[in-house]
């Protein structure tokens, strides 16, 4: 079956980690995205990618960063520089970067702050 | 800059009554609308989409959405609830010329037997 996988389902970061979260995706789809919600709040676009080795910031960047070294994949580093990285994390993929393309969601990762 | 509000962060109906969720955008163009769905700690899945042509737009399980431009509006309707339709729901816009998604808070549907 084709879809979007994410791993792990939670994840649980110490003081001063860094950590990595998994996206991947056997759509064949250009476009990878990074989101984060919290609740009341919506989702908001943290990194994007429009094809292999090539990703732009979204509007919360800061504390996080990723790579795009293989078209399925597209994984996520929270950094310890975000300090408040406690949230639920969705990466979506589109097939292709323009605009109208439905974006197609993974289960997502919990993360959370010991 | 565009946005997106969805009135009601909670809405409360009675399994068979109809499903009305509110979405304004403002937009300084024509913009693309989406309507997606989250159970509880899952992904979203689309369930409809307004792009251009119809203003009607029928999505999956039984929703709707109606364009409105002059009220600069995308409500999503369902003329009968079901127990399974109880989930978070977002609006969310995108502009011409760019794949940015700005979503709405979401919308929180209680169904009730």
């Amino acid at each position: 079956d084709g879809g979007i996988t994410q791993s792990p389902k939670y994840l649980f970061r110490k003081e001063g980690q860094n950590v990595t979260l998994s996206c991947e995706q056997n759509l064949n789809h250009d476009a990878m995205y990074w989101y984060r919600q919290d609740p009341g709040q919506g989702l908001r676009l943290i990194y994007y990618s429009q094809i292999v080795n090539d990703f732009q910031k979204g509007d919360i960047a800061e504390g996080y960063s990723v790579s795009r070294e293989k078209k399925e994949s597209f994984p996520l580093t929270v950094t310890s520089a975000q300090k408040n990285p406690t949230a639920f994390y969705l990466c979506a993929s589109s097939p292709r970067s323009g605009n109208q393309e439905t974006q197609y969601f993974g289960p997502g990762t919990r993360l959370l702050v010991l | 800059a565009q946005s997106v509000t969805q009135l009601g962060s909670h809405v409360s109906v009675s399994e068979g009554a109809l499903v009305l969720l509110r979405c304004n955008y403002s937009s300084s163009v024509p913009p693309y609308l989406f309507w997606y769905v989250q159970y509880p700690n899952q992904g979203l899945q689309l369930l409809l989409k307004y792009t251009t042509g119809a203003t009607l737009v029928k999505g999956i399980n039984g929703f709707e959405a109606e364009f409105k431009k002059s009220e600069t509006s995308f409500h999503l309707t369902k003329p009968s609830a079901h127990m399974s339709d109880a989930a978070e729901y977002f609006c969310a816009v995108q502009n011409t010329g760019f794949q940015k998604l700005v979503f709405g808070t979401g919308t929180r549907l209680l169904v009730s037997p």
